[in-house]
């Protein structure tokens, strides 16, 4: 079955602990990018990848890194979690076509992070 | 730094009825506009999309509607049913930005039996 994954589901950890986020897809997909979903700001993009060790920033990387050494995984890393990395993460995952242009993208269930 | 504005918040229907969730952006520089479907627990999916070039396009129940010189495009669901009951979010991609969707705030629907 086509799926981008994510793991865990539910995280609770505490300031600065760090913690990784695995995300992967089976889709073959160049483009894969990171969300975080909080309520009445929608979908805010963190960092995407246009390809193997190509990343870049998106609207709020401050607080994450990533990296995509492999073309199926793309990680997120919070080093030193805070309070206000508290929230619902996507990851998402999508074919480039002929122009670079990635528009349909395939979103991962999602991972819930609060840090205390 | 919100460039789409989605409206309402949240919405409630009765089945049967017609769900209207509207979005307005600032840049005209917009080539692709998607609406994404989220139920509980889920990541969003895919639901319609529409491309600047045509001011209407409709999928089943669903129908997006596009109105160019108003910046503003909306979300119609006829024959609204539970199952619709969801979170909707627009979104909209740059010409300058192949690959960066900016989405909106996402509306609540709820569709009573």
């Amino acid at each position: 079955e086509a799926q981008v994954t994510q793991n865990p589901r539910y995280l609770i950890t505490v300031t600065g602990k760090k913690l990784t986020v695995t995300c992967s897809q089976n889709m073959n997909h160049e483009y894969m990018s990171w969300y975080r979903q909080d309520p009445g700001l929608g979908l805010r993009q963190i960092y995407y990848s246009m390809n193997v060790e190509v990343t870049d920033k998106g609207d709020v990387p401050e607080g994450y890194k990533v990296s995509r050494k492999e073309k199926r995984n793309f990680p997120l890393i919070l080093e030193s979690p805070s309070p206000n990395q508290t929230s619902l993460y996507f990851c998402a995952s999508s074919l480039l076509g002929l122009a670079g242009e990635a528009e349909t993208q395939y979103f991962g269930p999602g991972t819930r992070l609060l840090v205390l | 730094q919100q460039q789409v504005k989605q409206s309402p918040q949240s919405l409630i229907v009765q089945k049967g009825g017609i769900s209207i969730i509207n979005c307005a952006y600032e840049n005209t520089a917009f080539d692709y506009f998607p609406w994404y479907q989220q139920f509980p627990g889920k990541g969003p999916a895919l639901l319609i999309a529409i491309r600047p070039d045509v001011s209407e396009k409709k999928e089943g129940r669903f129908t997006i509607s596009f109105n160019k010189s108003a910046k503003q495009f909306s979300l119609h669901i006829m024959d609204s049913q539970p199952g619709d009951s969801a979170t909707y979010f627009c979104a909209a991609k740059g010409m300058d930005s192949s690959y960066k969707l900016i989405f909106g705030s996402g509306t609540r629907l709820l569709v009573r039996p």
